[in-house]
């Protein structure tokens, strides 16, 4: 059975703050990806990472930085956390095919 | 313009109504299209896939795209309480990297 997993379900942080997301995939997937998830506005991807070391920005980098030291795991990193940060955070992981799978997700509020 | 435009909903139905759901695109190269679903506090999974034009059916689900109205439709047949979840629908002209997805249409099947 596939998996996604995601470091916390939940998290609140003060405004300013460093904030991590850690994701781990365990289908040996060379894609991983960054998703934010607000209504209204659907699923906004943030960075993807198509290999080990490798990243691209999405749509919305500003304010997000990535990290990909292994295969399996892909962190997300807020340098400094601000309120419009507040979200759903979605992480997904892909091989060659179109299908994403996607973790839990972590809501994050950011105080 | 959004890329892509779902109706949010939420839509409410009695038990064993036919559902559709529906969404619209603006990009002509979009090729692959995709049907997730996404229940309360969990990842959205994938449930039907479609390449170019067509229908697609799996059990109580059909899948269909009208490109030339750029227009793409769920229906789900004898709906069930266990569908109540939200839809989104993805598509992508080929860069399964690059996703573009719609907001989501939250539905509700009353037993």
């Amino acid at each position: 059975d596939v998996k996604v997993t995601q470091s916390s379900r939940y998290l609140v942080k003060r405004t300013g703050e460093k904030v991590f997301l850690e994701c781990v995939q365990d289908m040996d997937h060379e894609n991983m990806f960054w998703y934010r998830q607000d209504p209204g506005l659907g699923l906004r991807l943030i960075y993807f990472s198509y290999d080990v070391k490798m990243k691209e920005k999405g749509d919305i980098p500003e304010g997000y930085s990535v990290s990909r030291e292994k295969k399996e795991r892909f962190s997300l990193i807020l340098e400094s956390a601000s309120t419009n940060q507040t979200s759903m955070y979605l992480c997904a992981s892909r091989r060659t095919s179109h299908e994403q799978f996607f973790g839990p997700g972590t809501r994050l509020t950011v105080l | 313009q959004k890329e892509v435009e779902q109706d949010p909903g939420p839509l409410s139905v009695p038990e064993g109504a036919i559902v559709s759901l529906n969404c619209t695109y603006s990009n002509s190269a979009f090729q692959y299209f995709m049907w997730y679903r996404q229940y309360s506090r969990k990842g959205p999974e994938l449930l039907m896939y479609t390449y170019s034009s067509g229908n697609k059916e799996d059990g109580r689900f059909t899948a269909q795209v009208d490109k030339s109205s750029k227009y793409i439709s769920l229906f789900i047949r004898d709906s069930q309480p266990s569908d109540s979840a939200t839809y989104l629908c993805a598509m992508s002209a080929g860069n399964f990297n690059k996703f573009y997805f719609g907001s989501g249409t939250k539905l509700n099947v009353k037993p």
